[in-house]
């Protein structure tokens, strides 16, 4: 069975920084593409970004230049570093396998960006 | 970026009758080479993640029930409940997958009548 696990969330303050982590069990992770979505609380869904098994990355505009997508295939585990945050970067981080359509989720970590 | 734009935002439907939610796409999201349309369907309930429902505009994922359809190609996509059972309340998210930014439409919430 598929699981991603995430965790890292928390209340930063703007201008901080944070590490998300997505660790991955029930399949062969090294070969899978990665995703980071979010989704602010009562609005809906926003691709972050992506990485693929040879470590190809994307990332949206809004988070360019102040996230960094990574992963460990030793660790089975997908991260997000986030610096530099701000009060719209408030939602839950969902972290999802890829074939271009999103097969499997995890179930979020909430991270609030507040004074 | 490609813009998805879902119709309409809501919409309130008997127990046992069709739902129709549609998804335009601002460009075409039809490979050729293949003749797929990368379009995907999400179901959202509240306090969950996102499902996978369909893909390739019409493929539906391994256990959803065969009363959810996806249907369209180009830039107009069409997901139908044919009939709309109590554990289908949810808010529903179509999604682009021909390139890059991923974009997602606004979403559309799905209730009983």
């Amino acid at each position: 069975e598929v699981q991603l696990v995430e965790s890292g969330g928390g209340l930063v303050q703007p201008g901080g920084s944070l590490r998300l982590s997505c660790a991955a069990s029930g399949f062969t992770f090294s070969i899978y593409s990665m995703n980071w979505v979010r989704q602010a609380p009562g609005k809906g869904l926003e691709w972050v970004s992506y990485i693929n098994s040879v470590n190809i990355i994307y990332y949206a505009d809004s988070v360019k230049g102040r996230f960094t997508i990574s992963r460990d295939n030793a660790k089975n585990s997908l991260y997000l570093q986030m610096n530099s945050l701000k009060d719209e970067d408030t939602a839950i981080y969902y972290c999802a396998t890829s074939s271009g359509h999103f097969d499997y989720w995890g179930q979020g970590t909430l991270v609030t960006v507040s004074s | 970026d490609i813009v998805m734009t879902q119709s309409p935002d809501s919409l309130a439907v008997s127990l046992g009758e069709r739902a129709t939610i549609n998804c335009k796409s601002s460009q075409n999201v039809l490979y050729s080479s293949s003749n797929k349309n990368s379009l995907a369907w999400y179901q959202q309930k509240p306090g969950q993640p996102p499902k996978l429902i369909i893909y390739w505009a019409s493929t539906r994922e391994s256990g959803v029930p065969d009363r959810f359809s996806g249907s369209g190609s180009g830039t107009d996509f069409t997901l139908t409940i044919s009939s709309l059972q109590a554990e289908d309340v949810a808010v529903y998210y179509c999604q682009q997958y021909y390139n890059i930014p991923r974009t997602f439409g606004q979403g559309t919430k799905v209730e009983i009548k």
